[in-house]
């Protein structure tokens, strides 16, 4: 079953922050982010493993709540260059020894001067 | 640029043709992978090929056929696609297969008239 982010559009001004959410209804494993310009191609930005772990890439961070079954990926001072669409991944383990990863829809972000 | 080179870019096909998409990796990786972008949509595993094995298919129709010769090459092979398989197919690798890293190619964008 496919992760679940909020918000689906978001709209900042530089400078300004913001907040990406993924959220699963089950157990997970791992949560994966990616980020996507129009017409290129996803970007790998970060992977958290479970243990509640946070993460960070420049200005982008990331945390993982395995209890709550969600990850936040934090945007701050916004860059132009931070527009495009963030996917997050969610990996479950899917049964014999086998994991699977499934994208959520995306967020698209775009920053304004 | 991610290592991860698909062509074409952009194809236009009858329902009643048959092409070929072709994606390359120089990155020296064991995994390479099919997704499927639509609109809205999340993305969509197609197929999974480990050292040239194909590990996963995830009830893809027939009309898709994959092919992978070596670690470095992997076809998808199309014939008498629907108006609803118009989509941005995006080929990935990543190193050992697995839910690590994926490094994407910028994808083809395929229009089914």
């Amino acid at each position: 079953q496919q992760p679940v982010q909020s918000p689906q559009a978001v709209i900042l001004r530089e400078g300004e922050d913001a907040v990406i959410n993924c959220s699963s209804s089950k157990a997970l494993y791992s949560v994966h982010w990616y980020r996507q310009k129009h017409g290129e191609a996803p970007v790998f930005l970060m992977i958290l493993l479970k243990g509640g772990e946070q993460k960070g890439h420049d200005k982008i961070s990331a945390s993982f709540n395995e209890k709550k079954q969600q990850s936040s990926l934090y945007l701050t001072a916004s860059q132009l260059s931070y527009s495009g669409t963030y996917f997050c991944g969610t990996e479950v383990y899917s049964g014999a020894g086998s994991y699977q990863l499934t994208f959520g829809k995306g967020t698209k972000l775009s920053v304004i001067p | 640029e991610t290592g991860v080179t698909q062509t074409p870019r952009h194809l236009v096909m009858g329902m009643t043709n048959k092409k070929s998409l072709k994606c390359e990796q120089h990155l020296g990786h064991n995994a390479m992978y099919w997704y499927k972008q639509s609109a809205k949509k999340p993305l969509e595993l197609m197929f999974v090929y480990n050292f040239k094995e194909q590990t996963e298919n995830n009830s893809v129709p027939s009309r898709f056929s994959p092919e992978c010769p070596n670690s470095s090459h992997l076809f998808l092979h199309l014939h008498t696609l629907q108006p609803e398989d118009s989509a941005l197919y995006l080929c990935a690798s990543s190193p050992r297969g697995g839910n690590e890293k994926l490094f994407f190619g910028s994808g083809t964008q395929l229009s089914v008239l």
